[in-house]
């Protein structure tokens, strides 16, 4: 159990256009998801927390109206880089958190590259 | 906010021997240290966990030790395998309600066959 799936696994997009991808957890309800940003040889950065049903909480720094967060249903999350430009280049992941889970444990998807040209 | 900071940055092992990471953390109030392995490439994967109400915790040949008053923890793994060699992330709670972690920068672990 505790599967947690991304869409597209890989995208190559010009500058200017709108990516969105999908998280989903497959096997369990997660009321809190979350989206990372992992450039190459570095660390997760925490972009935003999405809750179900409620606007995602943004870290310091991170555009909102860029990366748009949509938690739509206790299983899906959906991450919108709009006019994307060659410096949001990266790899992102999202994880979950199960919705009764005594820990804070977080299962993570497979990540998705983009590439921006 | 939660800082973590994580040392060394790379370390390299002979097969078989241990290997030992270590974390500190800023907030006295988080309560979850999980540790992530990730290869290159794909996701990170949990490996261990540890909460904050006890001092060690062990699964097979990886184990995890927790001083709260130092606020520090820290990975170690027996025995080391090439199948070992991975980045590996520690990550402290942050206490706002909604599980969020704060990772470490990682650590490159090169077993030596």
């Amino acid at each position: 159990g505790a599967v947690v799936s991304q869409h597209p696994s890989r995208v190559i997009c010009k500058s200017g256009t709108s990516v969105k991808i999908e998280c989903r957890s497959l096997d369990f309800q997660a009321t809190t998801m979350f989206w990372y940003r992992q450039f190459p040889k570095q660390s997760l950065m925490l972009m935003a927390t999405s809750n179900e049903g409620s606007k995602a909480t943004y870290e310091q720094g991170v555009e909102k109206d860029k990366f748009l967060i949509n938690h739509a249903s206790l299983t899906l999350s959906t991450l919108t880089v709009t006019s994307a430009h060659p410096e949001d280049s990266s790899f992102y992941i999202c994880s979950a958190c199960r919705a009764v889970h005594p820990y804070n444990e977080q299962f993570f998807g497979p990540g998705t590259r983009l590439t921006v040209l | 906010g939660e800082n973590v900071e994580q040392h060394p940055s790379t370390l390299s092992v002979q097969e078989g021997d241990s290997a030992v990471i270590k974390c500190t953390y800023s907030d006295s109030a988080s309560n979850y240290f999980p540790w992530y392995k990730q290869e290159l490439g794909k996701r990170p994967q949990l490996i261990i966990d540890i909460r904050s109400n006890v001092g060690e915790k062990k699964d097979q040949r990886i184990a995890v030790t927790l001083n709260k008053t130092a606020k520090h923890f820290s990975l170690h793994i027996t025995e080391t395998q090439p199948e070992d060699s991975a980045v590996y992330f520690c990550a402290a709670s942050m206490v706002d309600g909604n599980n969020r972690l704060a990772f470490g920068k990682g650590n490159q672990v090169v077993v030596i066959p």
